[in-house]
């Protein structure tokens, strides 16, 4: 199993250019999660998902889009980027409620390190 | 929402010695208390968690201890090793709610093991 992995890994926008960051579980996970980490500050939620065709704003959503088309798969969008979005993002994933308590364990792709100039 | 403070924000200690980070929590509802391991340039990845229904939960050299009313939880690990130099993450999580497993992580605490 490969578990999570993210593309790209790395990339660098203009301000205002638009991209998307995929990510893919091969766990059979039913949650998924979109986080950024930034210097002093964590790990940020920005968006999640319960369930293919389902998705839910984190902590700080805004400047970001996201779908879950399919169960393995959770894309993060960017429609403008801006400086303040540089970052390094992190994709997760989990069982989820049903599976008991075997559900709280988050698993993490590598990261996309991602720059706006 | 759930707030979680972590201390120190970076701790230094002997090879050998024993590091205590901790972490404090601002919901009450929270019940799940988890700890990641950050390598340099790597993924974050769980390492230990507890619940509430626990005090102390121990895995070789490494334990978190709980004390819900004070709203605390601190991780402890034990005669440390080089390879324990890394970012430790405490995060906290309000009782599942089908849909609200969503957790709050702490800032960091960058640990460095000095040979």
């Amino acid at each position: 199993n490969a578990g999570v992995t993210q593309t790209p890994k790395f990339r660098v926008l203009k301000t205002g250019q638009s991209m998307t960051l995929l990510c893919a579980q091969d766990m059979n996970h039913e949650y998924m999660y979109w986080y950024r980490q930034d210097p002093g500050m964590g790990l940020r939620l920005i968006h999640y998902s319960v369930g293919e065709g389902t998705t839910a704003k984190g902590e700080v959503p805004d400047g970001y889009n996201v779908s879950r088309l399919k169960k393995q798969n959770f894309l993060l969008g960017l429609e403008s980027a801006a400086p303040s979005q540089t970052s390094v993002y992190f994709c997760a994933s989990s069982y989820g409620s049903w599976a008991g308590a075997i559900a709280d364990t988050q698993y993490f792709g590598p990261g996309t390190r991602l720059t706006v100039l | 929402g759930e707030n979680v403070e972590q201390h120190p924000s970076t701790l230094s200690v002997q090879e050998g010695d024993s590091a205590v980070i901790k972490c404090t929590y601002s919901d009450s509802a929270s019940n799940y208390f988890p700890w990641y391991k950050q390598e340099l340039g790597k993924r974050p990845q769980l390492i230990i968690d507890i619940r509430s229904n626990v005090g102390e939960k121990k895995d070789q050299r490494i334990a978190v201890t709980l004390n819900k009313t004070a709203k605390h939880f601190s991780l402890h690990i034990t005669e440390t090793q080089p390879e324990d130099s890394a970012v430790y993450f405490c995060a906290a999580r309000p009782e599942s709610n089908f849909g609200n497993e969503k957790l709050t992580f702490g800032t960091g605490t960058r640990l460095t093991i000095i040979p």
